[in-house]
C-alpha cells in the first residue's frame, strides 16, 4: 500500500534558518501533496507536485520529487516562528480502474519548531 | 477563499450514544471525505463519497458508521453506538473535479470525546 513517511520526526531550528523535511513512499503515484497542521487545527494544503514534475515552488516553500527514489522533500526557507507546525506528506490512491477518488495516505509527520 | 466548515468543534458523548458530525464542503466540490486522527497518531482515511454514494471505505468504517449528504450542502458522519476508541479528531475534506491532481481541502475538525 502507498505510505508517506516523513523524516525527521522532529526538527527544531532558529528563526531565519531553513528547514528541510523528507518523505518516502512505497508505490507509484499520480501526485504527492504536502500539508501543514497547526496544533489542534485542521490540515492546510501547501503544495501538490505531480509525478511528472521534479520541483515546485510556492513562496518560501520548495518541494522536490524523485520518483526513482520514491521520495520528496519540503524546504521552508527563512523560517518564521509562525511556521511552527506538523508537516505531512500524503499520496492519493487510485482505484483499480486507474481513476482516483483520492483517498489520501498520510505519514506520521514532522514536527517543526521554529524558535524566535 | 472558500472553506470547509465543520460543526461542532468539540463533541462530548457518553459511550453507546449516537453522534452526528456535520460538514459543509466547498460549494462546487463533488468528492467528499472523512478522516480521523487519534491523539498522537497518523491521520487515517475513513470514507470517500462521490455521486451520492460511498466510493471507498476503510476497515475502520464498520457498520457503526454511516455518511449522508441529506441536501446540497451538508455532509454528515454518523456513529451509531460510540465506543471509547472512537475518541479522536474527525476531519472532513472535499475536492474539486478538475482531474485527479487536485488537493483536498480540510475543515478544522471536530474533536470527539467519548466518556
Amino acid at each position: 500500500s502507498q505510505q508517506g513517511e516523513e523524516d525527521p520526526q522532529a526538527l527544531s531550528i532558529q528563526e531565519g534558518e531553513n528547514a528541510t523535511m523528507n518523505c518516502s513512499y512505497k508505490t507509484s503515484i499520480n501526485n504527492l501533496q504536502w500539508y501543514r497542521q497547526n496544533s489542534g487545527r485542521g490540515l492546510v494544503h501547501l503544495i501538490l507536485i505531480r509525478s511528472n514534475e521534479r520541483e515546485k515552488h510556492s513562496g518560501r516553500l520548495r518541494v522536490t520529487l524523485d520518483t526513482s527514489k520514491k521520495s520528496s522533500s519540503l524546504l521552508i526557507t527563512a523560517s518564521r516562528a509562525a511556521d511552527t507546525a506538523s508537516y505531512f506528506c500524503a499520496t492519493p490512491k487510485p482505484n483499480a480502474g486507474g481513476t482516483s477518488y483520492g483517498k489520501l495516505t498520510f505519514g506520521q509527520g514532522t514536527i517543526l519548531t521554529v524558535h524566535p | 477563499e472558500p472553506e470547509v466548515t465543520q460543526t461542532p468543534s468539540h463533541q462530548v458523548t457518553q459511550m453507546g450514544q449516537e453522534v452526528i458530525l456535520r460538514c459543509v464542503p466547498i460549494s462546487n466540490h463533488l468528492y467528499f471525505y472523512w478522516y480521523r486522527q487519534i491523539l498522537g497518531q497518523k491521520v487515517e482515511f475513513l470514507v470517500s463519497f462521490y455521486n451520492n454514494e460511498i466510493s471507498e471505505k476503510s476497515e475502520i468504517f464498520d457498520d457503526q458508521f454511516s455518511v449522508e449528504r441529506p441536501d446540497g450542502s451538508n455532509f454528515t458522519l454518523k456513529i451509531r453506538s460510540t465506543k471509547l476508541e472512537d475518541s479522536a479528531m474527525y476531519f472532513c475534506a472535499s475536492r474539486g473535479i478538475q482531474g485527479s491532481n487536485q488537493p483536498q481541502h480540510f475543515g478544522d475538525g471536530t474533536r470527539l470525546s467519548i466518556l
